[in-house]
């Protein structure tokens, strides 16, 4: 298994340009979330989704937008990006099986936007 | 609201100093509790869970945690830390049947060899 993977890896942007993170997983879990990493804030929740076809927001989702077509996939869209958004951004993937339900992280996005 | 507080910010310590990492969370029902790894440059990695039986849970790299309910508590523990445990560690809750975590601000690590 790959287990969660995105790209790319770094991104440039100017501000007001759009792009797609992107993020899939190959352990068939149900659930999918997004999160931005800033210094001194931790991490907070962008978007996530339980299952296919189903998404919701996290506590920062103004300015992403997200869909989930499929399991294995769930990308992040940046609409206008703004300065603001210059972070590292997480995808992480779970099931709930037994025990407590575990995430597990992409290795994650650097994005400027100047 | 439901939270999450580590009350270290940053520590610096010598190899073979012993680690705590305080983590107290606000839920009065049932949590599952996690601490996350983050090593320099890399993703979080998941270093030991808690969620039902013996409250004292050991994870890899010799860490353990111990959920004390009655303080709502489940702080991080090494006896003897090395250079390569420099990284920065996230407490998590996921509490009752909600599948979101709450983050902890994280604690940044370094230990000096």
């Amino acid at each position: 298994n790959a287990g969660v993977t995105q790209t790319p890896k770094f991104q440039v942007l100017k501000t007001g340009q759009s792009m797609t993170l992107q993020c899939a997983q190959d352990m068939n879990h149900e659930y999918m979330s997004w999160y931005r990493q800033d210094p001194g804030m931790g991490l907070r929740l962008i978007h996530y989704s339980v299952g296919a076809g189903i998404t919701d927001q996290g506590e920062v989702p103004n300015g992403y937008n997200v869909s989930r077509s499929t399991t294995e996939d769930f990308p992040l869209r940046l609409l206008s990006a703004a300065p603001s958004q210059t972070s590292v951004y997480f995808c992480a993937s779970s099931y709930r099986g037994q025990g407590a339900e575990t995430q597990y992280f992409g290795p994650g996005t650097r994005l400027l936007v100047l | 609201a439901q939270s999450v507080s580590q009350h270290n910010h940053h520590v610096i310590l010598s190899e073979a100093a012993s680690l705590e990492l305080g983590c107290n969370y606000s839920y009065g029902g049932t949590v599952n509790l996690f601490w996350y790894v983050q090593y320099p440059g890399q993703h979080l990695q998941l270093l030991l869970k808690y969620f039902s039986g013996d409250p004292l849970v050991k994870g890899i790299k010799g860490f353990e945690a111990e959920f004390i309910k009655s303080k709502f508590s489940f702080n991080l523990r090494k006896p003897s830390v090395q250079w390569s445990d420099t990284a920065e560690y996230f407490c998590a809750v996921n509490a009752g049947n909600n599948r979101k975590l709450i983050w902890g601000l994280g604690t940044s690590l370094a230990v000096n060899p």
